[in-house]
């Protein structure tokens, strides 16, 4: 199955919002409430920011939101920070053999 | 709060076979299902398989079907990954991660161990 579809790369100011897209079909992004994203610094292992589309776990800033649309998952970064430069995913489920990522998208807080 | 210590980094020649260990502390092993991961230099992560230790459960990327085994040990709390006949494109940084059902987030990562696949 194909990869979830994200942008190379997005960029901001501090302080500014960024939105990140995911675009995915109806047998996977669409057929689930399975959306999760993580975010990964170089170096360091996945963090889970998103989970079944909208949730946010306990100690995860309310500077992070999510939300779903049809077939695209969007993340939002609000407040923009210079700690939120990193890499950030999206994933779903989608069959008990079928986990999908998209490609990721390389934050920039300019 | 489980931790997840993975083993150390490897060197493998093309062709050969890489093991890594994944070692469970601070929750109920036997509750849990260990994933692996890999994301490889320049690319996203991509999902390699996964085990329910409790049930002896395994589900394989269809990518990789063949050449990767995910087993566990319930008595040390350690599952393994086993990738093999590899090539320079299995050069990553190898992940293993928990969750709670197979449908739930990854919730907690290994610190990652990077298998280089070199001559």
């Amino acid at each position: 199955q194909s990869a979830l579809t994200q942008p190379a790369s997005v960029s901001g100011s501090p302080g500014q919002s960024i939105a990140i897209s995911c675009t995915g079909t109806s047998s996977d992004v669409g057929r689930f409430n399975l959306v999760s994203w993580y975010q990964q610094h170089p170096g360091r292992a996945p963090k889970l920011l998103i989970y079944e589309d909208t949730k946010r776990p306990s100690g995860i800033s309310d500077r992070f939101s999510a939300s779903k649309s049809g077939n695209t998952a969007s993340l939002t970064i609000s407040g923009l920070q210079a700690e939120d430069e990193a890499d950030y995913f999206c994933c779903t489920f989608a069959g008990t053999n079928n986990v999908i990522f998209g490609g990721g998208t390389q934050l920039t807080v300019l | 709060q489980v931790q997840l210590v993975q083993s150390g980094a490897e060197v493998k020649n093309p062709g050969s076979s890489v093991r890594v260990s994944c070692k469970a502390s601070g929750g109920t092993f036997n509750s849990y299902t260990i994933n692996w991961l890999r994301r490889a230099p320049g690319q996203g992560l991509e999902w390699m398989g996964r085990i329910i230790p409790l049930l002896g459960i395994t589900n394989y990327a269809q990518s990789l079907q063949g050449r990767v085994t995910i087993s566990a040990d319930r008595s040390t709390s350690t599952a393994y990954m086993e990738l093999s006949s590899l090539r320079s494109e299995d050069t990553a940084v190898y992940f293993c991660a928990g969750q709670s059902t197979v449908v739930t987030p990854f919730e907690h990562w290994g610190q990652g161990t990077l298998v280089t696949v070199s001559s």
